[in-house]
């Protein structure tokens, strides 16, 4: 049980376009879920909490209009980074939280979507 | 000071012994503290969690925790070469990880 799935795993895109990942919890429901950036030899950096019918929660130095997130029901997240640049090349990774309340912090995390910008 | 700390490593131990791994962290509230193994290239796998001061225990891994002095830790006990990642610490505190500790088992 709680398998978390993103999609796509692989990206690569050219500088100045849009792109979108998802993140689902396959066999649980989320209401809250979380998206990392991970840069190479670096650790886990939160970007946000995504709460389900809610505006995210972005943390301090994070474009929220440039990475736009969506958390339309309890089972799927999106991240769009929007009009990406070369230096948003990065491994993003999402994370569920089983149940209905933010108040477990046993997340399980998505298998990660590297992103490439050229 | 950071709000997790860890010795980034590598940590090398010889197949079979036990692997220690520490964490101390800034925040007296913190509640809830975790650790992840993370191989090259893919995402975190929850391998324990733990609230309570003391020692918790799943199969070879023993978390061991201490409110007190801020420190919590992770034993790895008859290390297989498969156990070879990078651990990383977390507290719920604004679910913030540590750098992670590259761990070496050596066959």
């Amino acid at each position: 049980g709680a398998v978390v799935s993103q999609h796509p795993s692989r990206v690569i895109c050219k500088s100045g376009t849009s792109v979108k990942i998802e993140c689902r919890s396959l066999d649980f429901q989320a209401t809250t879920m979380f998206w990392y950036r991970q840069f190479p030899k670096q650790s886990l950096m939160l970007m946000a909490t995504s709460n389900e019918g809610s505006k995210a929660t972005y943390e301090q130095g994070v474009e929220k209009d440039k990475f736009l997130i969506n958390h339309a029901s309890l089972t799927l997240s999106t991240l769009t980074v929007t009009s990406a640049h070369p230096e948003d090349s990065s491994f993003y990774i999402c994370s569920a939280v089983p149940g209905t309340s933010a108040s477990s912090y046993e997340q399980y995390f998505g298998p990660g979507t590297r992103l490439t910008v050229t | 000071q950071k709000e997790v700390e860890q010795n980034s490593g590598p940590l090398s131990v010889p197949e079979g012994a036990i692997a220690s791994l520490n964490c101390t962290y800034s925040d007296r509230g913190s509640q809830s503290f975790f650790w992840y193994r993370q191989y090259s290239g893919k995402s975190p796998e929850l391998i324990m969690f733990i609230y309570s001061n003391g020692d918790k225990e799943d199969g070879r891994f023993t978390a061991q925790l201490n409110k007190a002095s801020q420190y919590v830790s992770l034993l790895i006990r008859d290390s297989q070469p498969s156990d070879s990642a990078t651990y990383l610490c977390a507290v719920n505190q604004k679910v913030t990880f540590g750098i992670g500790t590259k761990l070496q088992v050596i066959p």
